[in-house]
């Protein structure tokens, strides 16, 4: 119950491209689905989240898309650039849980210019 | 705002011996923080939450008695790896939470340990 799928687990877009990532979890005490980037050698840092009460939200070229009755959320990168190549973690997170975030796997996204 | 910083940033040694690592939340009071472990090519995985003035909360399968967490005040967290082994050897990345914001946790950037 307190797994978080992510896919695809790597992914390769050209430049100026749309990088979509997707999530679902299964259990709904979660309220908190945060994205995060990570580079090599360094820590996560969050990018975007999400609670279940909107469906979207939207920050620069970073999109959270929510559907709460499928428990499945996605990240789109519009405009990918080489600098976005890093990789992604959907996570998610509820009170009841103490506020420990559970990860999805991951996903390496490459932009090739 | 809402930095934390990890030290050291990597460390070697040898087997057998203890490690610590501090993580300190350098402009914001966490009464909570989480220490992951994240092996290469891998997710992170939570090894242990830990509450200020308290015993911290071990995750299924972490042995606490080699993985020792201390949170003595509301901006230090400490992870000492006891009698380290090879197998120990990971990325050991912490978190904090800011004081009345749920869920939102800030990452630390991590620290490569080596043991040999």
């Amino acid at each position: 119950q307190q797994q978080v799928k992510q896919s695809p687990q790597s992914l390769i877009v050209q430049k100026g491209g749309i990088s979509i990532i997707n999530c679902a979890y299964e259990n709904t005490a979660f309220d908190y689905f945060p994205w995060y980037q990570q580079f090599p050698g360094k820590g996560p840092a969050l990018l975007i989240a999400i609670r279940p009460d909107v469906s979207e939200k939207k920050e620069g070229r970073f999109t959270i898309s929510f559907n709460k009755s499928a428990k499945q959320f996605s990240l789109h990168i519009m405009d990918s650039q080489p600098g976005d190549s890093a990789t992604y973690f959907c996570a998610a997170s509820g009170e009841t849980s103490g506020s420990r975030l559970t990860f999805g796997e991951g996903t390496q996204l490459t932009v090739n210019p | 705002g809402a930095v934390v910083s990890q030290h050291p940033s990597w460390v070697i040694c040898k087997s057998g011996t203890s490690v610590k690592i501090e993580c300190r939340s350098l402009d914001f009071q966490a009464t909570t923080m989480f220490w992951y472990r994240q092996f290469p090519k891998q997710s992170l995985m939570l090894m242990a939450t830990s509450n200020e003035g308290s015993k911290a909360t071990y995750e299924q399968g972490v042995e606490k008695d080699k993985f020792l967490i201390n949170h003595a005040s509301l901006t230090l967290s400490t992870l000492t790896v006891t009698s380290a082994h090879p197998e120990d050897s990971s990325f050991y990345i912490c978190s904090a939470k800011l004081a009345g914001r749920v869920n939102e946790q800030f990452f630390g950037p991590g620290t490569r340990l080596t043991v040999l």
